[in-house]
């Protein structure tokens, strides 16, 4: 069965600090990959996604990921972070079957420090 | 270019009773999912639309329906609330290949 996995339910870091959240999939054929932010009681804002090509792929407010297949993994990096990035993020995985539905890993929420 | 409105952002509604969210897409999306997060269990993905069409559905029971119109608006309803349907329902909208557009969800608080 397809899933989503993120390992780290809190991190917290310091404002400037680099950032990297783990994800993890697991998925027969190549998956649609994508990273969502959360703000408290607010929906999903799409950060990033990857279809093909490039592994390495660019987002919105500095956030970057890369996919590595032989890892099944698809990590959030930001080389400095700023308060604002305090937030939930979501890892999730697309599929090719003609249909929209994302399976979402649970969540990492991230805590910056000043 | 305006975003995926959900209507009523904030419901109370008590045990028995069934409610009605809806979710307008952006224009020209004419696929409508919707998602259900708790603390729990986490996201999880009740059913989409294409076209009028149900194309998939999560593993909920048939309480949980939907249906979208000609123009791509959809609604969702839940009949016979139990308080643990309590949740943040979000809406999402898409042209193709997953890329989900989300709306800022109803909080449904069920009592």
């Amino acid at each position: 069965a397809q899933s989503v996995t993120q390992p780290d339910i809190h991190i917290t870091v310091s404002e400037g600090a680099s950032l990297e959240l783990r994800c993890n999939y697991s998925y027969g054929a190549t998956p649609y990959l994508f990273w969502y932010v959360q703000s408290p009681g607010q929906g999903l804002q799409l950060l990033l996604k990857y279809f093909s090509g490039d592994t390495l792929v660019q987002g919105i407010k500095g956030f970057e990921a890369e996919f590595k297949r032989s890892q099944s993994s698809f990590n959030l990096r930001k080389p400095s972070v700023h308060w604002s990035d305090a937030a939930e993020y979501f890892c999730a995985v697309g599929f090719s079957g003609g249909y929209n539905k994302l399976i979402f890993g649970a969540g990492t929420r991230l805590a910056v420090h000043p | 270019k305006a975003g995926v409105t959900q209507t009523p952002r904030y419901l109370i509604k008590t045990r028995g009773q069934q409610v009605t969210l809806s979710c307008s897409p952006i224009s020209g999306h004419r696929s409508v999912s919707w998602y259900q997060q708790t603390p729990g269990q986490g996201l999880q993905f009740l059913f989409e639309y294409f076209s009028e069409t149900q194309r998939n559905k999560g593993n909920f029971p048939g309480r949980f329906s939907g249906r979208q119109f000609s123009n791509s608006r959809s609604e969702m309803n839940v009949s016979t609330l139990e308080l643990g349907d309590s949740a943040l329902y979000l809406c999402a909208s898409s042209i193709d290949r997953n890329e989900a557009f989300f709306g800022q969800g109803t909080r449904l608080t069920v009592v």
